[in-house]
């Protein structure tokens, strides 16, 4: 089973900062990775998909890298406001399953 | 919009009961899948359909818990004789045949078991 592990669990920033956001893995056998974004209470939106044959994927601020070989992600946004505050997850399957494995998520608070 | 529907939002029900959740996916998208979040957590995989077929269960999905997708579209998750335990939100989601494996998720089904 792809294991998923988020870090920090939680991160406080005024705004305007730059700031990155860490996702590992554990199977290098990486079918894609995917980075969420949920809202309290809230389903959840999917910002960036990365396919096992690409490094990144940018979309407007959001900017996600991947390293098969680390079994690292991250995820880069730029210039954060406070409307970036969200909880946002890391998810990745194998090529051995169907399932997308989860990490736990960080709590982004971006204060104004 | 017709994105990835669910139905109730939220349910609240005694320990015991039966309880049935609905999800609609994304027209067209032959994948779907179930997950289970509790607070503080992210997102555990619960089962995965392929049209009509269930491919995949997780170990998380007991005896008490049943899904279906009868015609390939639509599913449901039903939990026979709730516990406690199983206060959570039950999130679906859907995916293109197009071997992306992108998922799209629906605001999901908030259970409480009192």
């Amino acid at each position: 089973k792809q294991e998923v592990t988020q870090i920090p669990a939680a991160l406080s920033v005024p705004e305007g900062e730059n700031l990155v956001l860490n996702c590992s893995f554990t199977d290098s056998a990486i079918y894609n990775l995917q980075w969420f974004r949920q809202d309290p209470g809230k389903g959840l939106t999917s910002l960036l998909l990365i396919q096992s044959s690409q490094r990144e994927q940018t979309s407007g601020r959001l900017n996600a890298s991947l390293d098969k070989s680390s079994g690292r992600s991250t995820l880069y946004i730029a210039a954060s406001q406070p409307g970036d505050s969200a909880t946002y997850l890391c998810a990745a399957n194998s090529n051995s399953g169907y399932a997308l494995n989860f990490g736990k998520g960080t709590s982004l608070l971006v204060t104004p | 919009d017709t994105g990835v529907s669910q139905d109730p939002r939220h349910k609240i029900t005694k320990r015991g009961q039966n309880v049935t959740f609905r999800c609609d996916p994304i027209s067209e998208h032959n994948r779907l899948y179930w997950y289970r979040q509790t607070l503080g957590q992210g997102p555990e995989f619960l089962t995965y359909f392929q049209n009509e077929a269930q491919l995949e269960k997780s170990r998380l999905l007991s005896d008490r818990f049943s899904a279906e997708r009868p015609k390939g579209s639509f599913s449901t998750l039903e939990i026979q004789r709730t516990e406690q335990g199983d206060s959570a939100m039950y999130l679906c989601a859907s995916s293109p045949s197009d071997n992306t494996g992108e998922l799209f998720f629906g605001e999901g089904s908030r259970l409480t078991v009192l």
